[in-house]
């Protein structure tokens, strides 16, 4: 069973606009990473936010962390139709398994 | 700079067929990996490599087996392939596991019929 769920698990908005995508996740972790995936290709990663770390930018990308609430958000800001994929969180759990836990991704799509 | 390498890029298999999966990285990464992806599930991981000459199961390792042949290479075997296994496959690797930041191949989409 995966550790994250995103949320919604498909959106739709015009080019310029900004995207938010949520991700819940189960157990205490020691760090949250988000990826991108175009349509047939691998995952690439994009951003990755500690545990003790509130909030982190990555150029047009913004990523929070409420432990509190196990949830995490990535905004991506003046969305382009190059942004078009599907986003997945993983998690990294403090103890037990050495490998990250994949969500069921949100599907963006970029209207130009 | 290759990254990570994937072969083939495409199969299909008869049930009861075998194959192995390729996966090499350049990267001098110690950890290896190999996910499958099925629509709606995202990635559940069949098995790992922390390091070389170690292999561990994933949360999905029946019917398939691993070999962790050197640094670089990272193999993935179905022996008796069954239509249940046909999904996207992808290998990925990273510098250490658990927290670090991975890197994936390509995917290979296998068909089992």
């Amino acid at each position: 069973s995966q550790q994250g769920e995103e949320d919604p698990q498909a959106l739709s908005i015009q080019e310029g606009e900004n995207a938010t995508m949520n991700c819940s996740y189960k157990t205490s972790i020691n760090n949250l990473q988000w990826y991108r995936q175009n349509s047939g290709r691998g995952l690439v990663h994009l951003i990755l936010i500690r545990s003790n770390e509130r909030e982190k930018h990555s150029g047009r990308l913004r990523v929070t962390l409420d432990t509190s609430k196990k949830s995490s958000s990535l905004l991506i800001t003046a969305s382009r139709a190059a942004d078009t994929a599907s986003y997945f969180c993983a998690t990294a759990r403090r103890t037990g398994a050495n490998n990250l836990f994949f969500g069921t991704g949100t599907r963006l799509t970029v209207i130009p | 700079n290759a990254g990570v390498t994937q072969t083939p890029k495409f199969q299909v298999l008869k049930t009861g067929q075998s194959m192995t999966l390729q996966c090499a990285q350049d990267m001098n990464h110690n950890s290896m990996y190999w996910y499958r992806q099925d629509p709606g599930m995202g990635l559940r991981l069949i098995y790992y490599s922390a390091s070389e000459g170690t292999t561990d199961k994933g949360e999905v390792p029946n019917g398939y087996n691993v070999s962790r042949l050197n640094k670089r290479e990272f193999s993935l075997r179905l022996e008796s392939a069954a239509p249940s296994q046909t999904s996207v496959y992808f290998c990925a690797s990273s510098a250490r596991t658990g927290t670090y930041e991975q890197y994936f191949g390509p995917g290979t989409r296998l068909t089992v019929t």
